[in-house]
């Protein structure tokens, strides 16, 4: 059974500092790692991706992949109130038709 | 700008009517599927198909069946609603391991 764990939250982060997002994955094989973010009543919306080890930056956002820890991280600068949402980690391990495995979510809250 | 339509927003059926979702991808993607969400639970996959005509079942397929008659369209129809389908559906369509694009999601009430 692939697995994506992440931990719930809330977690709260004062409006300008580094919110830090964690993920990790059960499948060694998993080759492709994505985050998104979900509004209340919104659908997911794809916001990074990242494919090898190392850091990835756009704009404020930087996922970060270390493969052997099987662990991806999103980091977001200068925290918004508009960052408030949930954050779902997403794997791709290989199998039949793109399947990725998605975790159940961070949710995070920017306090302004 | 790539787009997944799904056909309702929200929707409210009675028990035992059977309902369908519809959902419309213009992006030519091979690879479409149907989650629902509810709190708690996180995405649970229902379906996908990653061909026309071609379907396979998810981790929650009971109570759900799916048409893919064309590559565009891809339909979720609940047989029987019941209350414990009550849930928000999301559409969405992939190709290459690029990454999903969802549709915005019907939420669907069940009485």
């Amino acid at each position: 059974q692939k697995e994506v764990e992440q931990n719930s939250g809330p977690l709260s982060v004062p409006e300008g500092a580094i919110a830090s997002l964690n993920c990790t994955y059960s499948d060694r094989g998993s080759q492709s790692f994505f985050w998104y973010r979900q509004y209340s009543g919104k659908s997911p919306e794809l916001i990074m991706s990242i494919y090898s080890n190392g850091d990835k930056e756009d704009g404020r956002f930087t996922a970060q992949l270390n493969k052997a820890s099987q662990y991806v991280s999103l980091l977001i600068r200068d925290s918004q109130p508009s960052d408030s949402a949930t954050y779902l980690c997403a794997v791709y391990s290989g199998g039949g038709a793109d399947g990725l495995t998605f975790g159940k979510g961070t949710h995070l809250i920017i306090q302004p | 700008d790539v787009k997944v339509t799904q056909s309702s927003r929200y929707l409210v059926k009675r028990t035992g009517e059977k309902v369908f979702l519809e959902c419309v991808q213009d992006m030519d993607h091979e690879n479409m599927f149907w989650y629902r969400q509810d709190p708690g639970l996180g995405l649970r996959l229902i379906y996908f198909s990653y061909d026309v005509k071609m379907k396979e079942k998810g981790d929650i397929p009971e109570g759900y069946s799916v048409s893919r008659e064309k590559k565009e369209r891809f339909s979720l129809i609940l047989e029987s609603a019941s209350t414990n389908q009550t849930s928000m559906y999301l559409c969405a369509s992939s190709v290459n391991r690029v990454g999903y694009t969802f549709g915005s999601g019907t939420r669907l009430t069940v009485v």
